[in-house]
């Protein structure tokens, strides 16, 4: 079975752009959850979707935003990058009720 | 608020010695606690979980005890080889939601 996927692998943007992170989830997994990893820091809670609803949010400003699609894929969006936005975006997938998410490899943005 | 808290942030052990890293929780509600090991450049993977009807779990070297009452919770790696040198996170679920919160992680060194 193929993983959860993420795109692109590195991302390099300048103070002020946007930046589209993409996720694919493992087929048959619902919700899909974002998280920043700032470097050597832990996993902070970004963004949750589950059957293309936004279910839960971060400790995150409204510059960070994404959706869900109907097949179940997902979009982190960051805009007005500022340098601290520097991090690993890991994506991860679960199949409901919860037995632990499968992550992808991330995308690293550089700002 | 939701906090996972996590010791300790470093840990280096011979060869063959054994590792403990301990969490604490803070929803009294959480009821499933996975433990994810982080290799230099790499993805996060599940090694272990655990959930609140249980009391401990374990998978060869690896074990993993709950204490509901106290709100915490270990993960204990017997026989420690240097290929278990990574980084360990613990997390908790928050009630009624498959949201985890993470840990701030634990490196581990096994030294050969």
């Amino acid at each position: 079975e193929a993983g959860v996927t993420q795109s692109p692998t590195h991302l390099i943007k300048t103070r002020g752009q946007q930046a589209t992170l993409r996720c694919s989830p493992i087929s048959g997994h619902t919700s899909v959850y974002w998280y920043q990893q700032a470097l050597g820091l832990g996993l902070q809670f970004l963004l949750w979707y589950d059957e293309g609803e936004e279910r839960n949010r971060g400790n995150f400003p409204p510059r960070f935003s994404g959706r869900q699609f109907p097949n179940y894929s997902s979009e982190l969006n960051v805009n007005a990058l500022e340098l601290e936005d520097s991090a690993l975006y890991l994506c991860a997938s679960s199949y409901r009720p919860g037995r632990g998410y499968t992550f992808g490899s991330g995308t690293r943005l550089t700002v | 608020g939701e906090n996972v808290e996590q010791h300790p942030s470093t840990l280096s052990v011979q060869e063959g010695d054994s590792a403990v890293i301990k969490c604490t929780y803070s929803d009294s509600a959480s009821n499933y606690f996975p433990w994810y090991k982080q290799e230099l450049g790499k993805r996060p993977q599940l090694i272990i979980d655990i959930r609140s009807n249980v009391g401990e779990k374990k998978d060869q070297r690896i074990a993993v005890t709950l204490n509901k009452t106290a709100k915490h919770f270990s993960l204990h790696i017997t026989e420690t080889q240097p290929e278990d040198s990574a980084v360990y996170f613990c997390a908790a679920s928050i009630k009624n939601t498959d949201k985890l919160i993470f840990g701030t992680g634990t490196r581990l060194q096994v030294f050969p």
